[in-house]
């Protein structure tokens, strides 16, 4: 059974609208992450939370909103969306944000925008 | 320009063969290492960790890292169809502002044959 859970899968949004992607993580950890992955770029670092608090935002833009309403939990709201904006949301979460945790990854939320 | 770079970029060995998968980091600020696999449709799974000089052996599976040329390498002895996917090498820097953040190379695919 997966032990981070992404919602949805798939799913397919209009330019200018706004989407919301759900993760929860059942492994007991204290620090959760997302992490974008396009046909363009490697995979990259968003944000990094612990204890529901946010540690580190490297996106440049603010329509990426990250919301974490339970320790488990980590939502990622997007608005304003734009076809840049294509690509797999991976959530992933460690036991602590020290520099030498493993992360362990959610099986992704590939978005399109149209 | 990438600070982890990977090579080759695809490679096709037989069933039984040996895979050999490169990365070099261009930070010498990096000091801990991983190896994630991804299948198709899946997220990236951690293989393994190094994070001191040398060699680290898991199984089938062998990672050699070389601090001084910033140059670490993966091993798959054996190989089986089941390896056929994309590897990654992710590495971090210990001393960073940015908490839990990864950074990933491109990619090696990887296609074992019958």
């Amino acid at each position: 059974d997966p032990k981070i859970i992404q919602k949805p899968k798939y799913l397919v949004a209009v330019t200018g609208s706004e989407k919301i992607l759900i993760c929860e993580q059942y492994l007991g950890h204290n620090a959760m992450y997302w992490y974008r992955q396009s046909a363009k770029k490697p995979l990259e670092f968003m944000f990094s939370y612990s204890y529901q608090k946010l540690m580190d935002n490297q996106t440049a833009s603010s329509r990426f909103q990250p919301q974490s309403s339970k320790k488990n939990h980590l939502d990622l709201q997007i608005t304003a969306l734009k076809p840049d904006d294509s690509a797999t949301y991976f959530c992933a979460s460690s036991p602590r944000t020290l520099s030498g945790n493993t992360l362990y990854f959610g099986e992704g939320s590939r978005l399109i925008v149209v | 320009q990438q600070k982890v770079q990977q090579s080759p970029e695809s490679l096709s060995v037989p069933e039984g063969g040996m895979a050999s998968l490169n990365c070099t980091s261009s930070d010498r600020n990096f000091q801990y290492f991983w190896w994630y696999r991804q299948h198709s449709g899946e997220g990236p799974k951690a293989l393994m960790s190094i994070f001191s000089d040398g060699d680290k052996k898991e199984g089938r599976f062998t990672a050699h890292l070389n601090k001084a040329s910033l140059h670490v390498s993966l091993h798959i002895r054996d190989s089986q169809p089941s390896d056929s996917a994309l590897y990654f090498c992710a590495a971090s820097d210990p001393g960073t502002q940015v908490v839990g953040q990864l950074t990933f190379g491109r990619g090696t695919r990887l296609q074992v044959y019958a």
